[in-house]
């Protein structure tokens, strides 16, 4: 059974660009969260979708959005980039039996 | 605002040695979850505990889940150079999917 694909690995931007981050979830997850994580901060939620809606929505600013497409397949884009937003961004799915997450291995993004 | 807090922040051992890593909150989760993250990867689900009490063992890992369901623990034991990580608790809360992470214990083993 294929992980949770993130793309791309890398990726280098510069401040007022957006940029769009995609996660494909573990076939049958329905649940797909994204989360930042930056040296100082940690783990933070960004947001939680469940079938093509958001559930659950972190405190981040309106910059920051998602959506997830009728396959599961979600994507987040941030805009207006700031030196700030450089992180690991991270994509979980989980299937709704099992409380545990599965994460990708994340797109780092960094600002310039 | 920070709602897990972890301790030690960081722990640097030789194999063989024991360790307990703590995960302490005021606020009550309905289940808890610990993973490992690795240098460039995700975080990897180790065990879930959603009862208040619950002791769970994996191999040399034992789990616990504090009674008012506000904090818990990672016990290792005879550790090993591959249990050097990051070890990251994570509380839900209710119904919700939203996980509050802690803020991690950076375990080093040495051989």
């Amino acid at each position: 059974k294929a992980g949770v694909t993130q793309t791309p690995r890398y990726l280098i931007k510069t401040r007022g660009q957006q940029v769009t981050l995609s996660c494909s979830p573990i076939s049958g997850h329905r649940s797909v969260s994204w989360y930042q994580q930056t040296p100082g901060q940690g783990l933070q939620f960004l947001f939680e979708y469940f079938s093509e809606t958001q559930r659950n929505k972190g405190n981040f600013p309106g910059r920051f959005s998602g959506r997830q497409f009728s396959n599961s397949r979600s994507e987040m884009n941030v805009s207006t980039l700031e030196l700030g937003d450089s992180a690991l961004y991270l994509c979980a799915s989980r299937d709704g039996t099992n409380y545990g997450y599965t994460f990708g291995s994340g797109t780092r993004l960094t600002v310039v | 605002t920070q709602l897990l807090e972890q301790s030690p922040q960081f722990l640097s051992i030789q194999e063989g040695e024991n360790l307990t890593v703590y995960c302490n909150s005021s606020s009550v989760f309905s289940s808890l979850q610990w993973y490992r993250q690795e240098p460039g990867e995700g975080p990897v689900l180790l065990v879930t505990v959603v009862t208040g009490g619950e002791v769970k063992k994996l191999k040399r890992l034992t789990f616990q889940f504090g009674d008012a369901r506000k904090d818990s623990s990672l016990h290792i034991t005879a550790a090993q150079t591959g249990d050097t990580g990051l070890y990251l608790c994570a509380g839900a809360q209710g119904r919700t999917d939203k996980l509050i992470f802690g803020t991690g214990t950076r375990l080093q083993v040495f051989p």
